[in-house]
């Protein structure tokens, strides 16, 4: 595998289910993101992890929990969601520090949930 | 505060016709600028990046951008589309905060291409 990887890629979940996002990443990086994508709005940043630690919670509802258990590894803990959080949600990964070399972002192809 | 405008939103061009997608950004320093592409279901690829030195860019696929400080744009170009470069583009602008560098991201434009 190369570059950014997420499972599942579709993921159809009741409202009181738990489920997890998984996205890791092989490119040697040590940041890594969660963004919710939704129909008509702009990119949401959710979470930020760099060098383990979560350095951004963009008053994200706790229904959601991330989770980093190393930096290659990045999970999106679900549960008891609304239907209104039916996303495309995408994971990145980058270096960490260091403007130049740490800004640029590379992406997985995204998880489709749709929350029944 | 940053801030990325992509005026519009839907943009339908033919086949072979030139392509221009408008950006442009609020943001106190010298700015760290990127285009990315998605297509239907897939994530955000990137397409080039400006940090400094030559305005003009140039990216994958045949796309260039240039960077215009005065009139804080980052417009992307293409000098002839093919029916492959429909997808959703997106600009963005890199800037530090805390511990990490954030992208904040135009809302994007989707790129229609007629035969």
């Amino acid at each position: 595998e190369t570059g950014v990887t997420q499972t599942p890629r579709h993921l159809v979940m009741g409202m009181t289910n738990k489920k997890s996002l998984k996205c890791e990443q092989h490119l040697g990086h040590n940041a890594m993101y969660w963004y919710k994508q939704s129909a008509k709005k702009p990119l949401e940043l959710m979470f930020v992890y760099s060098l383990e630690e979560r350095v951004e919670n963009n008053s994200v509802p706790s229904r959601f929990s991330p989770e980093c258990p190393n930096s290659s590894h990045l999970f999106l803990h679900l549960h008891t969601l609304q239907p209104e959080d039916s996303a495309l949600y995408l994971c990145a990964s980058s270096l960490s520090g260091g403007l130049a070399g740490g800004i640029e972002q590379f992406f997985g192809p995204g998880t489709r949930l749709t929350v029944l | 505060a940053q801030s990325v405008t992509q005026p519009d939103i839907h943009i339908t061009v033919s086949e072979g016709a030139s392509l221009e997608l408008r950006c442009n950004y609020s943001y106190g320093a010298t700015p760290y600028l990127f285009w990315y592409v998605q297509s239907p279901g897939q994530g955000l690829q990137l397409l080039l990046k400006y940090f400094s030195g030559d305005t003009l860019v140039q990216g994958i696929k045949g796309f260039e951008a240039e960077f215009k400080r005065s009139q804080s744009s980052f417009n992307l170009r293409k000098p002839s589309v093919h029916w492959s470069d429909a997808a959703e583009y997106f600009c963005a602008v890199g800037a530090p905060s805390g511990g990490y560098n954030k992208l904040i991201f135009g809302a994007g434009t989707r790129l229609a291409v007629h035969p």
